[in-house]
């Protein structure tokens, strides 16, 4: 079964600094798709980062940027020049699918709270 | 571009009970998930629907039902409400022939048994 582990419960980032949020994952799929999230206490679920296993490129969205390690099975999420605006829960997901109906679900891990301070 | 919506906010009722959760997708979107989102995890994958039938389903009971609409909206039910399904409820939307990357998020249910 495929799975998605995230060890870091905590962060802390001071302002404009840069941080590395980490993900690792299983799967025995050798096409997949990994997602990040961002959750503010709002609850809201706020798409970041897209990272296909076919993308021979990491992926990059503005400031966020995923270090994407398939060898090692891992996912990372970088943040660089962090504002007082991204504290919040981070999700780390990956697309499973079911070939039958050729649909997607999401496995998540289980977050990452980060506090960025002044 | 309206993006998901769902209804209600907030919900708070007894066990026992039952509710329903309301969801519209992203315009163009013709496939909506639904997630449990208990205090303090990640989302659960409860069940997916497209052309009003349910597609996938994950490891909950039968007591959570769903309903899909012609205009792609859906409807979570969920009978004999326990005090473990509290939780945030999160409706997503795709596209069932479309990018990969595509799975937007509502703003969430919260629902609370007492």
């Amino acid at each position: 079964a495929q799975k998605i582990t995230q060890t870091q419960p905590g962060m802390f980032v001071q302002e404009k600094e840069a941080v590395t949020l980490d993900c690792t994952y299983d799967t025995s799929d050798q096409s997949y798709g990994l997602f990040w999230y961002k959750q503010p206490s709002s609850g809201e679920m706020i798409f970041l980062i897209y990272q296909g296993s076919y993308d021979e490129q990491n992926a990059t969205e503005g400031r966020y940027s995923l270090n994407f390690q398939k060898a090692r099975k891992s996912a990372n999420l970088v943040i660089s020049a962090s504002q007082l605006g991204d504290s919040a829960m981070y999700f780390c997901a990956m697309r499973e699918r079911q070939r039958s109906y050729n649909t997607d679900k999401l496995i998540f891990g289980t977050g990452t709270r980060l506090q960025v301070f002044p | 571009d309206a993006g998901v919506t769902q209804s209600p906010t907030h919900l708070i009722k007894t066990r026992g009970q039952q509710v329903t959760l309301r969801c519209s997708p992203k315009s163009g979107h013709d496939t909506v998930s639904w997630y449990q989102q208990a205090l303090g995890q990640g989302p659960q994958f409860i069940f997916q629907y497209y052309e009003e039938e349910e597609r996938q389903r994950g490891n909950f009971p039968d007591r959570f039902s769903g309903h899909q609409f012609p205009n792609y909206s859906s409807e979570l039910n969920v009978n004999a409400l326990l005090l473990g399904d509290s939780a945030l409820y999160l409706c997503a939307s795709s596209l069932l022939a479309g990018a990969s990357n595509e799975q937007f998020f509502g703003p969430g249910t919260r629902l609370t048994v007492l």
